[in-house]
């Protein structure tokens, strides 16, 4: 079983709407990422929080907000999302390691823009 | 910039069979990690291989990674219809720069 938790595990929004994406994870990791996967590829990364600061944004759309209010926890933000922005949405925690580092992923949560 | 490929892109065989699936890049990687994903979850890590030359069983399954950290194989014995998914390979060289191979998608028919 994974010990990154992400809720919800599906997610119908409209584009006008406003919602989050969940993420908890209580391995005591200081690291945490979001990335996006579309079908029948791998994972995009997104963003990396490192010790609760945002470390790489990946030159995403404002329309995507990431949030990290404390060492377990980390959100994303949705609003204003078109269509194509359907997909997997993929939670994963590290430790900060200089060499040698393993990601751990949750479950993902479905996205679907409508 | 570094990359990991895969090959093959696709394998289907027969229950019982046996496989390997390879994991390549240019660029040397301090850790390597092997996931098997299923449609519609997140992937699920089978795997770290940290040491040069390290082999590391995990029941039907064997990994290598390769003496110069820069491949890895995964080997699966016997395959069954479990096995069925998408196998990705992720290397870091430094910090937390994960970089991902586009993944080998595994069919075992019964």
């Amino acid at each position: 079983d994974t010990e990154v938790t992400q809720t919800p595990k599906h997610l119908v929004m409209g584009m006008t709407n406003k919602k989050s994406l969940k993420c908890e994870q209580h391995m005591g990791h200081r690291a945490m990422y979001w990335y996006k996967q579309k079908a029948k590829k791998p994972p995009e990364l997104m963003f990396v929080y490192s010790y609760e600061k945002l470390s790489i944004n990946e030159s995403v759309p404002s329309r995507f907000s990431p949030e990290c209010p404390n060492s377990s926890l980390l959100n994303l933000h949705l609003h204003a999302l078109q269509p194509e922005d359907s997909a997997l949405y993929l939670c994963a925690s590290s430790q900060v390691k200089i060499s040698g580092n393993t990601i751990y992923f949750g479950e993902g949560s479905w996205l679907t823009v409508v | 910039t570094q990359l990991l490929e895969q090959s093959p892109q696709f394998l289907s065989i027969q229950e019982g069979e046996n496989l390997t699936v390879y994991c390549n890049s240019s660029s040397v990687f301090s850790s390597l990690q092997w996931y098997r994903q299923e449609p519609g979850e997140g992937p699920v890590l089978l795997v770290t291989v940290v040491t040069g030359g390290e082999v590391k069983k995990l029941k039907r399954l064997t990994f290598q990674f390769g003496d110069a950290r820069k491949d890895s194989s995964l080997h699966i014995t016997a395959a069954q219809p479990g096995d069925t998914g998408l196998y990705l390979c992720a290397g870091v060289n430094y910090g937390q720069n994960f970089v991902f191979g586009p993944g080998t998608r595994l069919s075992v028919l019964p």
